[in-house]
């Protein structure tokens, strides 16, 4: 089964930080996904990465396949940007099921 | 836009009621899933279909059924409520030609 850990679990940021968010995974992917969510809200998938990287506005997601890590950036975060951001895996062997982190907390200030 | 909608936001039930929740999607995806969401535990897979009228179990099946008479409908059904399904639940489909994941908004259930 594919463990997936997300760091941190709470982020406080003030409006124009640069913000990272962390996953790593355990087992051999053949996808990931990055999702948000905001307070009371649906999940909204911002990105879908197999390698590399991919750049979508503000947000920036890279994946790193030999160390199993990718991570999430926001440039000049702003208080919109408040949300729980997920990370979720496909494993290679599985083409239907998703693991998910637990999620980041992302809180930004004005 | 794809559009995945869920029949209720707000639902509150009373135990051993059944419940249905409904998520229908105007995509033409293949597969389709119910999770349920939880604070501490993240999102947990219930069910899933991969085509009309196929159906498999997710990580926590039990006291949930599933239907998928129609390749745009996807219903999660509880025979009979019982106060710890009470949870957010969320509909997503995917399919194999992006990859691209997409959820509906979401139906939160209360079971007293």
């Amino acid at each position: 089964k594919n463990e997936v850990e997300q760091s941190p679990q709470n982020l406080t940021a003030q409006e124009g930080e640069f913000i990272t968010i962390n996953c790593s995974y355990s087992v051999g992917i053949s996808a990931l996904h990055w999702l948000q969510q905001h307070p009371g809200g649906g999940i909204v998938s911002l990105f879908m990465l197999s390698s590399g990287k991919k750049k979508h506005g503000r947000l920036i997601a890279t994946i790193n396949i030999q160390e199993k890590h990718s991570s999430l950036h926001i440039t000049a975060s702003h208080p919109r940007d408040s949300a729980v951001y997920i990370c979720a895996v496909r494993s290679g062997g599985s083409n239907y099921k998703l693991t998910f982190g637990k999620g980041t907390l992302l809180t930004v200030n004005p | 836009d794809v559009k995945v909608t869920q029949s209720s936001r707000y639902l509150v039930k009373r135990t051993g009621e059944k419940v249905f929740l409904e998520c229908v999607q105007d995509m033409d995806h293949e597969n389709m899933f119910w999770y349920r969401q939880d604070p501490g535990l993240g999102l947990r897979l219930i069910y899933f279909s991969y085509d009309v009228k196929m159906k498999e179990k997710g990580d926590i099946p039990e006291g949930y059924s599933v239907s998928r008479e129609k390749k745009e409908r996807f219903s999660l059904i509880l025979e009979s409520a019982s106060t710890n399904q009470t949870s957010m639940y969320l509909c997503a489909t995917w399919t194999r030609n992006s990859g691209e994941l997409f959820f509906g908004e979401g139906s939160r259930l209360t079971v007293l």
